[in-house]
């Protein structure tokens, strides 16, 4: 069974500082990945998405993710972080096939310190 | 352009009571829809999917159940709500090329 983990339930980190959000995923072939953010009590949005190609991908608010196939990680990253990106950010995994269900990870609540 | 609604945004339920949320999408056909649910401090749980009119899987048995009576209407459903039903309902949809779009989300507490 396809599952996502992402490791750290509560990272901290100073605004103007680097963020990195890990992300590991079990899947018997490669899955599309995806990266969301959820402000509090909202929906969620897309970041970005890996279906296939370049590995470094790119997304909205500055931030990219790196696909690594042997490592099966898709960790997110954002060089200089503003106090708006405080939010929870889930990554999630599909299948290729009809249906294209999600499984996310339990998330990762990202706190910007002034 | 495509968009979701989902509706209400919160909701305050007796247990026992019934339920019904209710999603609805703009600018698409045949979406393929779902409904999560993501209890306080957690991930989210996939309750079911539909790939058509009439056609629902669920995933975990529960409580609830769902309908899709037209191409881009959606229903979350309960005869009889318990305490463990509340948490952030989340609709979704997806045009097959993995637009993956969510709702504002419902926020259920059963008192």
């Amino acid at each position: 069974a396809q599952s996502v983990t992402q490791p750290d339930i509560h990272i901290t980190v100073s605004e103007g500082a680097s963020l990195e959000l890990r992300c590991n995923y079990s899947y018997g072939a490669t899955p599309y990945l995806f990266w969301y953010v959820q402000s509090p009590g909202q929906g969620l949005q897309l970041l970005l998405k890996y279906f296939s190609g370049d590995t470094l991908v790119q997304g909205i608010k500055g931030f990219e993710a790196e696909f690594k196939r042997s490592q099966s990680s898709f960790n997110l990253r954002k060089p200089s972080v503003h106090w708006s990106d405080a939010a929870e950010y889930f990554c999630a995994v599909g299948p290729k096939a009809a249906g294209n269900k999600l499984t996310f990870g339990g998330g990762t609540r990202v706190l910007v310190k002034p | 352009s495509q968009t979701i609604h989902q509706w209400p945004a919160t909701l305050v339920q007796p247990v026992g009571s019934p339920l019904s949320l209710e999603c609805t999408v703009e600018g698409t056909s045949n979406p393929n829809l779902y409904w999560y649910r993501q209890a306080a401090g957690r991930g989210l749980q996939l309750l079911f999917y539909s790939v058509g009119i009439g056609q629902i899987s669920s995933e975990v048995p529960q409580n609830l159940s769902a309908s899709r009576p037209q191409d881009r209407q959606f229903i979350l459903s309960s005869k009889k709500l318990l305490l463990s039903d509340s948490g952030f309902y989340l609709c979704a949809w997806n045009d097959r090329d993995y637009g993956y779009t969510f709702g504002s989300g419902t926020r259920l507490t059963v008192v």
